[in-house]
């Protein structure tokens, strides 16, 4: 089973780059990296995803090494709005397993 | 992506009783799964709901306690059966167009489920 582990908390100011890390040891070959944002009283939101290398999309960028033992989930100039919980999942033909999450502070 | 309603959205119950949880998906979906989030905590998996066929469970999870239908590719409900105290938490249906993990999942708002 592939176990996520992430930093509980990270604290930023608006409008700097934010990059959050997950370590996933044993990871599959099948299996795919999956970030999510959750609010309070709110599902979780996607918001990237990625098998290898780098992907960006028109709010976040995620980079795997090439080994995939971990990955970063990197967000640009972040505003008070992205204080959020980031889960981290790693999903394929192993459980899916959410990490513990991190929660993201943004002051002013 | 999909647009997934949960009800009820929130539901105080007493113990000894069963809640049925539904969820349903404004478009066919491959996968649908139900999840369990105990306050200020990261979501447990309990089980994927197969259309027309048994629930996949989770370790830990078992039919007779958390009852799954799936009668078709838009809509699931969960019951939560015989209910305590330790079963108050959130319950939260995700869906994914994809069965290997390359489709991300799409979630509704939850349930949160109190029991007194």
């Amino acid at each position: 089973l592939a176990k996520t582990t992430q930093p509980i908390s990270m604290d930023s100011y608006e409008g700097q780059e934010v990059n959050i890390t997950c370590s996933h040891n044993n990871i599959a070959t099948n299996d795919y990296i999956t970030w999510y944002q959750q609010f309070p009283s709110q599902g979780p939101r996607f918001i990237i995803q990625g098998y290898k290398t780098k992907v960006t999309n028109e709010v976040a960028s995620l980079f795997i090494p090439a080994d995939r033992k971990s990955s970063t989930l990197s967000l640009p100039r972040v505003s008070l709005s992205d204080t959020a919980v980031y889960y981290c999942l790693v999903d394929g033909y192993s459980t899916l397993t959410f990490g513990k999450g991190t929660m993201l502070l943004v002051s002013p | 992506s999909a647009v997934i309603s949960q009800k009820p959205s929130r539901d105080i119950c007493q113990r000894g009783t069963s809640l049925t949880i539904q969820c349903q998906v404004d478009s066919q979906v491959t996968m649908m799964f139900w999840y369990r989030q105990q306050p200020g905590q990261s979501l447990t998996l309990i089980a994927t709901a197969n259309q027309g066929s048994e629930a996949t469970y989770e370790s830990g999870f078992v039919i007779d306690k958390f009852p799954i239908s799936r009668p078709n590719l838009t809509f699931s409900t969960l019951t939560v059966s015989n209910m305590s105290p330790e079963d108050s938490s959130i319950y939260l249906c995700s869906v994914s167009q994809g069965i290997l993990g390359n489709q991300p999942q799409h979630f509704g708002d939850g349930t949160r489920l109190s029991i007194l």
